[in-house]
């Protein structure tokens, strides 16, 4: 079956910091992959999605960056954190289904930059 | 531009009642819709969703959801509610034309309920 792995689970960053959020999917190949971001524990934004190595499509500017350096992972990224970074980010897949099949969610990443 | 729109921030219900969270969608075409579910500090588990057929579908955990093309809804549903139902639900909506498959989500629906 398939698994998605999120790590860390928490992180606490100083403004200016760098960030390295990492997404693992485990048990399907060549999946479409996304990064969400839920702010204030409600709304979900779609920050990210890839459908292949390398491919990287960006939904809103933003101070963060995303990439696949292999077919499983998910990296989402910045130089220099933000206070308004401050979030719980979440990493999806999907590709069984086509069109018509479901996302699937990892146990997501808090963020709290001060 | 696709969309879900979900009226309540929260929904309260006694233990046992039924329960419903409403949905209401915006598409052009034939819209594929989802419905999610989150416990604190946890990721989004899927509940439920309709693509095509029968108006009433069945998920999870004893929810079920009809598709109302006319009145452009999903609610989700249960006939009898449990404790561990309290959660935030989301409602998401597939926009067609983008060719990938990624989803539009509504700001959430906090269910509680009550003993």
């Amino acid at each position: 079956s398939q698994t998605i792995h999120q790590w860390p689970a928490t992180l606490v960053q100083p403004v200016g910091s760098p960030l390295s959020l990492e997404c693992t999917v485990e048990g399907t190949s060549n999946p479409n992959l996304y990064w969400y971001r839920q702010a204030a524990g409600r709304g979900l934004q779609l920050l990210f999605y890839s459908v292949g190595i390398g491919q990287i499509s960006s939904e809103v500017p933003q101070n963060l960056s995303a990439s696949r350096p292999q077919d499983r992972q998910f990296i989402l990224s910045s130089k220099k954190l933000l206070l308004s970074d401050s979030g719980f980010y979440l990493c999806a897949w999907g590709g069984a289904g086509g069109p018509t099949g479901e996302l699937f969610f990892g146990e997501g990443s808090r963020l709290t930059v001060l | 531009a696709q969309s879900v729109a979900q009226p309540e921030d929260q929904v309260n219900v006694a233990e046992g009642n039924p329960l419903t969270v409403k949905c209401t969608y915006s598409v052009s075409g034939n819209p594929y819709l989802f419905w999610y579910v989150q416990y604190p500090n946890r990721g989004l588990q899927f509940l439920l969703k309709y693509i095509t057929g029968d108006n009433l579908v069945k998920g999870s955990y004893g929810f079920e959801a009809e598709f109302n093309k006319s009145q452009t809804s999903f609610h989700l549903k249960k006939p009898s509610a449990l404790v561990s139902d309290s959660a935030l639900y989301f409602c998401a909506v597939r926009p067609l034309d983008t060719g990938f498959q990624k989803l539009v989500f509504g700001t959430g629906t906090r269910l509680l309920v009550s003993p």
